[in-house]
């Protein structure tokens, strides 16, 4: 049975340009929410993708968007990207959209520098 | 919006001795739940309190979520050196997850 996985496992980038990172969320969950953790912090929730909608965002800038497949996979979009976007991003699968009631799941993450 | 706390925010012990970690919200939460995270790895969940005074056990690990919902600590009875790493507490509100800043336990063999 696998797991979230993310890909790429690393990515350099100067600023101003985009990336897109990608997500396939653990076998049987529909649910996908992207997260980004700074050095030292904790994960910082950006949104929540189910049932191929934006179902809730977090205070991240309209540079952050993304994408969910109907096989349930998800893109993160992040445009103009500045020095400050450097971090690891971190998806999570659940089996439903409920922070309350479904446990989420992490994947290995993406660490993305900006230089 | 929700903020989430933790402290202390790092945590040194000698193999043996106990730890313990404090979170508080804001805000009234629906649950409050813990992660543990490796270094260079990602967080794995751990537990999820719902009921007011909630109190659960996992081995070593003891949680605990407040009266208020407002509030939860993490105690580690006799650390290892396994249980180096850095634990989050995580606040639900709808859809999301706020997560504190978490405390890194550093354990001396």
């Amino acid at each position: 049975d696998a797991g979230v996985t993310q890909s790429p496992t690393h990515l350099i980038k100067t600023r101003g340009q985009q990336v897109t990172l990608r997500c396939s969320p653990k076998s049987g969950h529909d649910t996908v929410s992207w997260y980004q953790q700074a050095l030292g912090q904790g994960p910082q929730f950006i949104f929540q993708y189910y049932e191929e909608e934006e179902r809730q965002r977090g205070n991240f800038p309209d540079r952050f968007s993304g994408h969910q497949f109907p096989n349930y996979s998800s893109e993160l979009n992040v445009n103009a990207l500045l020095l400050g976007d450097s971090a690891l991003y971190l998806c999570a699968s659940s089996l439903g959209p409920s922070a309350s009631t479904d446990t989420q799941y992490f994947g290995p993450g993406t660490r993305l520098t900006v230089l | 919006g929700q903020q989430v706390m933790q402290i202390p925010q790092y945590q040194h012990v000698q193999e043996g001795e106990d730890f313990t970690t404090y979170c508080n919200s804001s805000t009234t939460l629906s649950n409050i739940q813990w992660y543990k995270q490796r270094p260079g790895g990602h967080p794995v969940f751990l537990i999820q309190l719902v009921k007011s005074g909630e109190v659960k056990k996992q081995k070593r690990l003891t949680f605990q979520f407040g009266e208020a919902k407002k509030n939860s600590s993490l105690h580690i009875t006799a650390t290892q050196t396994t249980d180096v790493g850095t634990y989050f507490c995580a606040g639900s509100a709808g859809n999301m997850l706020t997560f504190g800043g978490g405390t890194r336990l550093m354990v001396k063999p």
